[in-house]
């Protein structure tokens, strides 16, 4: 199973701010790395696939890079609505994998 | 507008079996890779189990395999998730997920969950 990570495990981040997220994956994933926004009480929502296409409807202040097991979401300039937990997943192997989350929250 | 929408959670004891249930509308179901992902209270996401489009293949995590079972009925536009010996870990929001294509990848769109509690 390859172990996906996550950090930092909380990041805080003024309205405005660039927020950088990393993920590692135990083992190359190529560019089989997606990432979801979770909202408290939502369901996710995908947010990249392919480690930096955006998904239909995702502002372009949301971009992903990376391959292999190194991969960064970024967020430009963080409005209000995008303090969230952000998970990565690999689905370049079964079983597909998450990484354990960052909180973005308000600093 | 693709909908999902899970039913069948509810508190069942250690041991216990229930069955989830996935609605799908507003999209052409059978050609759509469907799972379920699982979140613990307070915890992060889990892939519990994934079939094809037309339901010939199923894969399981080792965590529940011999205990679920993933079924599809591509007329009726409905998934299913069969839960057998249920355990205290079990217990979790569970969301059906689905992609178009033959297997999903990602996960384009989910349900809003359905709780299941494991407790005596």
């Amino acid at each position: 199973e390859i172990v996906m990570t996550q950090s930092p495990a909380t990041l805080s981040v003024s309205p405005g701010e660039r927020a950088t997220l990393s993920c590692r994956a135990s083992q190359s994933v190529s560019s089989n790395l997606a990432w979801y926004q979770q909202k408290p009480g939502q369901a996710p929502r995908l947010l990249i696939y392919g480690a930096s296409t955006r998904a239909t409807g995702i502002p372009a202040r949301f971009s992903g890079s990376g391959s292999g097991t190194e991969f960064t979401l970024s967020i430009s300039s963080l409005q209000s609505e995008d303090f969230a937990v952000y998970y990565c997943q690999q689905y370049n192997n079964w079983p597909f994998t998450f990484g354990p989350g960052t909180e973005v929250d308000i600093k | 507008e693709v909908q999902l929408l899970e039913s069948g959670g509810g508190l069942v004891q250690p041991g216990g079996s229930l069955r989830l249930s996935c609605a799908a509308s507003g999209f052409s179901f059978s050609t759509f890779g469907m799972s379920w992902v699982r979140q613990a209270p307070g915890k992060g996401l889990e892939w519990v189990s994934a079939i094809s489009s037309v339901g010939g293949s199923t894969v399981y995590a080792d965590s529940v395999k011999g205990r679920f079972t993933i079924s599809r009925d591509n007329s009726k536009n409905t998934l299913s998730l069969q839960m057998n010996s249920l355990r205290a870990d079990d217990t979790a929001v569970y969301y059906c997920a689905s992609k178009p294509g033959t297997w999903v990848t990602t996960f384009d769109y989910w349900g809003q969950g359905t709780l299941v509690t494991v407790s005596s």
